[in-house]
């Protein structure tokens, strides 16, 4: 069974970078594509981006020049940075996995990380 | 960008009432439309896959339709559990689009 924690830290200054991790448990990291999605409080979903195992990835236009993501195979993990962060980067941020050759859908996801945006 | 529209936002309903959720695409998404459940402070997780397959382990009173523009989310008799908030989303094109959302609450 799938297992994915995201890590890092909660509280990021304006104009910095937010980085985050995304450790994945079971499975085989190459059977999966992985994306990030984001979620400000009280408000709807954001994907931000995906990533695959051999480094290909895809991200969304309205912040692909801000996003960098990369995957770390031996430690099993994923990471997402955002640069020149403000206060509307401030939400939950999960990690999630769509099956490759499957049927399009997120069916792994972790339990998310609240990153704040502040001085 | 593929823009996908819910309705209602919002929504009271009683146990045991069947309840439809829409969502439209503005732009064809075949059957690429998911739909998942969000509790306060947990993962979305999810109910249904390319429009219509009910995800394993999800119960059958959920079901999907539709295909191209025009979805719909059928919970065919609520349950107490199912109050929460549901999205659609489309994986037919990048970027992948979310829904608004529409929430389910207790009349």
């Amino acid at each position: 069974q799938v297992q994915l924690q995201e890590s890092g830290p909660g509280l990021v200054k304006p104009s910095e970078t937010l980085s985050l991790t995304c450790t994945v448990s079971g499975g085989s990291i190459s059977d999966y594509y992985w994306s990030w999605i984001r979620q400000p409080p009280g408000k709807g979903l954001e994907w931000i981006g995906y990533i695959y195992y051999t480094g290909d990835t895809s991200s969304n236009p309205s912040l692909k020049s801000r996003v960098t993501m990369s995957v770390d195979t031996s430690k099993r993990q994923l990471s997402l940075k955002l640069s020149s962060v403000t206060a509307a980067d401030t939400a939950m941020y999960f990690c999630a996995g769509m099956a490759v050759g499957g049927t399009r859908v997120f069916d792994h996801w972790g339990q998310g990380t609240l990153v704040a945006v502040s001085s | 960008d593929i823009q996908m529209t819910q309705s209602p936002s919002s929504l009271s309903a009683s146990v045991g009432d069947r309840v439809t959720i829409t969502c439209r695409a503005s732009q064809s998404t075949s059957t690429y439309l998911n739909w998942y459940q969000q509790k306060a402070g947990k993962a979305p997780k999810v109910l249904i896959y390319a429009a219509s397959s009910l995800q394993s382990g999800v119960p059958s009173r959920f079901s999907g339709s539709g295909s191209g523009t025009d979805f719909t989310l059928t919970i065919s008799s609520l349950q107490p559990e199912d109050f929460a908030t549901y999205y659609c989303q489309q994986t037919y094109s990048f970027p992948w689009t979310f829904g608004q959302g529409t929430k389910v609450e207790i009349k």
